[in-house]
């Protein structure tokens, strides 16, 4: 079985840019999630797909961000225009279930806005 | 905030030896998770506890939790070298894998 899949795994990008981040969750995984490490900090929740729908994005952290699951299956996340705060890594994870069913994180997307 | 701390912040000890890393957290909760990652990696999820579970156990990992004290602990016992990574408590407040994450515990294991 594919695990979570996330593309790129680095960027670089000049502040002002666009940035679009891919996720590929596990197949048959309704949830999808992403999360965040920006630097120094902690790893904190963005947002909480179930299918295509978005069930709590009350981690997102204003409206340069765009999170998109069309069709529920993989999903996007479109930084917009790029600051230099949001340098860092983007992790997505999915899950069967939730209830306390494990979540299966990707390898994250490094990003660096300079 | 809900959010973890972990402690000690960094943790440096022999291959052999066993290492424990604690977690602290504000608010009830309904789960537990400790995560592992590796270097420039993904998070690698370890164990999960609930709210009404003191211990678990898996191979050289254990886990204990305290509601009333709000912490937790893992212990890995006789440590690798590949153990070394980052360690993360997370907790879930209403199970719907809406995690905080604590800061982490930078393990280093010496061979």
């Amino acid at each position: 079985e594919a695990g979570v899949t996330q593309f790129p795994s680095h960027s670089v990008i000049e502040k002002g840019q666009t940035v679009t981040l891919r996720c590929d969750p596990i197949s048959g995984h309704d949830n999808l999630y992403w999360y965040r490490r920006v630097m120094g900090k902690e790893i904190k929740f963005l947002l909480h797909f179930v299918k295509e729908s978005k069930q709590d994005e009350s981690g997102m952290p204003n409206n340069r961000f765009l999170a998109e699951r069309t069709g529920g299956t993989y999903s996007t996340l479109k930084v917009q225009p790029a600051e230099l705060e949001d340098s860092g890594v983007y992790f997505c994870a999915s899950s069967r279930g939730v209830s306390g069913n494990t979540i299966y994180f990707g390898e994250g997307s490094w990003l660096t806005v300079v | 905030s809900q959010q973890g701390e972990e402690d000690p912040q960094a943790l440096s000890i022999q291959e052999g030896e066993n290492a424990t890393m604690n977690c602290s957290y504000k608010t009830s909760i309904n789960n537990l998770q400790w995560y592992r990652q590796n270097s420039g990696r993904g998070l690698v999820h370890l164990i999960l506890i609930r709210s009404n579970e003191r211990e678990k156990h898996s191979g050289r990992l254990r886990v204990t939790l305290d509601t009333s004290k709000k912490s937790s602990s893992l212990l890995i016992t006789a440590s690798r070298a590949a153990d070394t990574a980052s360690y993360f408590c997370a907790t879930d407040r209403y199970n719907f894998n809406k995690f905080y994450f604590g800061s982490g515990t930078k393990l280093n294991v010496k061979p």
